[in-house]
């Protein structure tokens, strides 16, 4: 069974600094998703990672997979208030079966 | 506009009845899929749908049904078996054509509360 894990589950972090949200998984897989949920709302698709040493950035979110350590990171740099919300991860099996197994989120709150 | 539609948004149920969660897509997507969000908690799987006419339980599929008549229709029934139904459920869907990617698009969600 796949398990996906994500540290830490909870963030409060001041403007203007940088951190890193950490998601492990127990299978391997080369599929790996990153989502944001604001509040009440529905997810937003951030970033797709599809092999080894993948590695996509949207101003000021940086995003990297290694399937080898089955480690992904999701990096913040300079954070501000607007990035305040919950950061999941989901790793996609495949080998026939489908959708996607989540991790249970990173709450981050982005004081001033 | 293209996208996926969820409604309600909010639902109430009493214990013992069954409730029908409406998803349509106008994406052209052959996959869809239902997630159940509790609080605190990440997405967890209940049922998906490749093509029409066919579709395979989930992580926890006991208590819920579903049905995939049209390719732009994934409707959801949850059953009075189910004995926890209250929390958020998100419809997704993606396209068979997009080269492996897999990646999935998320409806607005329903927030279903039994009373």
């Amino acid at each position: 069974e796949l398990k996906v894990e994500q540290n830490p589950l909870f963030l409060s972090m001041q403007e203007g600094k940088n951190y890193t949200i950490y998601c492990n998984y127990s299978t391997t897989s080369d599929r790996l998703y990153w989502y944001r949920q604001d509040p009440g709302k529905s997810l937003e698709s951030l970033f797709v990672l599809l092999s080894n040493g993948a590695v996509k950035q949207e101003g000021r979110l940086m995003a990297s997979l290694d399937t080898k350590a089955r480690l992904s990171t999701l990096h913040i740099t300079a954070a501000v208030h607007d990035l305040s919300a919950t950061y999941f991860c989901a790793v996609w099996e495949g080998g026939g079966a489908d959708g996607l197994t989540f991790g249970k989120g990173t709450h981050l709150i982005i004081q001033p | 506009d293209g996208g996926i539609t969820q409604s309600p948004k909010y639902l109430f149920r009493k214990e013992g009845q069954n409730v029908t969660l409406s998803c349509e897509q106008n994406l052209n997507h052959d996959a869809m899929y239902w997630y159940r969000q509790d609080p605190g908690q990440g997405l967890r799987l209940i049922y998906y749908s490749q093509i029409v006419n066919d579709f395979q339980k989930g992580d926890i599929a006991e208590g819920y049904s579903v049905s995939r008549e049209k390719k732009e229709s994934f409707p959801l029934t949850v059953t009075s078996a189910q004995k926890n139904p209250t929390a958020f459920y998100l419809c997704a869907s993606r396209s068979n054509r997009d080269r492996g990617i897999n990646e999935q698009f998320f409806g607005p969600g329903t927030r279903l509360t039994v009373l």
